[in-house]
């Protein structure tokens, strides 16, 4: 079974830099893509970058000079790192699963994050 | 980089009723277009994969259609617990969302 689960800090500070995790069960990452996703509240999703199966990143040409996608293959984990944090980056975070060609198939529960002095 | 849009932003509609969304991509997406189900407070849920596919679960009165850029979705016969935003997702190339639709009961 297929299952994802984001975790770090609810709250940033301007200017400081988001760290999240992904932690995976029931898939190895060496088999699976992991996708970023963010939603602002009560809007569109908006994709961010990818961690591909092979361990190649891929990003979103509007996050691509602040953004960075790490794994730990041992530990099921995917990392994000968001640098200079804005207002604008508040929001709920999605860590995602794809498959090959099926597209993005699974999501974890997100975590909200709130950037603010 | 590919844009989808979504239409309606709004849609009302009642139980029993049959209703459709769309999708049209910038430029050609192959078919790869997804459908997402999303609820308050809840995560996107995947309905339909690659246009047409139904994901293991999802309910026969989902269907996906489409070609090129133009793509829907169609809910055969609404029911209490569809009332919710849709979602579309391309993924030919760098992947983005449609804007999304809300479905409201009337």
């Amino acid at each position: 079974q297929v299952q994802l689960k984001e975790s770090g800090p609810g709250l940033v500070q301007p200017s400081q830099t988001l760290s999240l995790t992904c932690t995976v069960s029931g898939f190895s990452l060496t088999s699976y893509s992991i996708h970023w996703v963010r939603q602002h509240s009560g809007k569109s999703l908006e994709w961010m970058g990818r961690m591909w199966s092979d361990g190649d990143t891929s990003y979103h040409s509007a996050f691509t000079s602040r953004l960075r996608i790490s794994r730990d293959t041992s530990k099921s984990q995917v990392f994000l790192q968001l640098n200079s944090l804005q207002t604008e980056d508040t929001g709920t975070y999605y860590c995602a699963s794809s498959l090959h060609t099926l597209g993005i198939t699974d999501w974890g529960q997100g975590v909200m994050v709130t950037v603010s002095s | 980089d590919i844009q989808m849009t979504q239409s309606p932003s709004f849609l009302s509609a009642s139980v029993g009723d049959r209703v459709t969304i769309n999708c049209k991509a910038s430029q050609n997406i192959n078919k790869y277009l997804n459908w997402y189900q999303q609820k308050l407070g809840e995560a996107p849920k995947l309905l339909i994969y690659y246009t047409n596919n139904l994901q293991t679960g999802i309910s026969s009165r989902f269907s996906g259609g489409g070609s090129g850029t133009d793509y829907t979705l169609t809910i055969s016969s609404l029911q209490p617990e569809d009332f919710a935003t849709y979602f579309c997702l391309q993924h030919n190339s760098f992947p983005t969302f449609g804007s999304g639709t809300k479905l409201e009961i009337k």
